[in-house]
């Protein structure tokens, strides 16, 4: 039983590219999370999708940066003309139920330079 | 805003010495999880509670869940080098749609 899948590990993009992050759930989940970590800092919540829909995404810059969970296929976060202060770990978990117990990815690493 | 605070932010203890690591809330949770995050790693889930003064125990850890289901304690008995990592809690509101992570406590046994 395959764990959150999340793929690149690591993404080395310049100023100004897209960068897309993919986040493929646990079996069974339909409820997907997003969240940013800084070095030396927790986790903070961007947004929150279930399967198509966007619940919450109180927590996503409003600019540069969308989300997306389609009925076939990962979820994938989008990072348009990057910005160095884009760089983070960004980590992706799931649940099988809403506010149930979530289980986490091994997250994307990613760099602008 | 911080809805979870942890502490001590920072802790480095000996080989088979005892540890609590709280999170605390004026919010109150349905469910509140533990986590076990090393280098370069996602977040490892070690324990869900959901009701209010619930204990549970996972080997030398004893999790335990405030009566008013607003905070939480992590007990370590007889810490090894392996225990090192950042502990962090997390919390679901009854109306939330996300999980709410604490500060994090950074543990470090030395051998």
């Amino acid at each position: 039983n395959a764990g959150v899948m999340q793929n690149p590990r690591h993404l080395v993009r310049r100023r100004g590219q897209e960068a897309r992050l993919r986040c493929s759930p646990m079996k069974g989940h339909s409820h997907v999370y997003w969240y940013r970590q800084l070095p030396e800092e927790g986790l903070k919540f961007m947004v929150y999708l279930q399967k198509e829909n966007i619940i919450d995404e109180s927590g996503m810059p409003k600019e540069r940066f969308s989300a997306e969970f389609p009925k076939e296929g990962p979820s994938i976060l989008r990072i348009q003309q990057v910005v160095r202060g884009d760089s983070a770990a960004y980590f992706c978990a799931s649940s099988q139920q809403a506010n149930t117990e979530a289980f986490f990815g091994q997250g994307t690493r990613l760099t602008v330079v | 805003t911080q809805l979870l605070e942890q502490s001590p932010q920072f802790l480095s203890i000996q080989e088979g010495e005892n540890l609590t690591v709280y999170c605390n809330s004026s919010s109150v949770f349905s469910s509140l999880q533990w986590y076990r995050q090393e280098p370069g790693e996602g977040p490892v889930l070690l324990v869900t509670v959901v009701t209010g003064g619930e204990v549970k125990k996972l080997k030398r850890l004893t999790f335990q869940f405030g009566d008013a289901r607003k905070d939480s304690s992590l007990h370590i008995t007889a810490a090894q080098p392996g225990d090192t990592g950042l502990y962090l809690c997390a919390g679901a509101t009854p109306t939330g749609n996300q999980f709410y992570f604490g500060t994090g406590t950074s543990l470090t046994v030395i051998p």
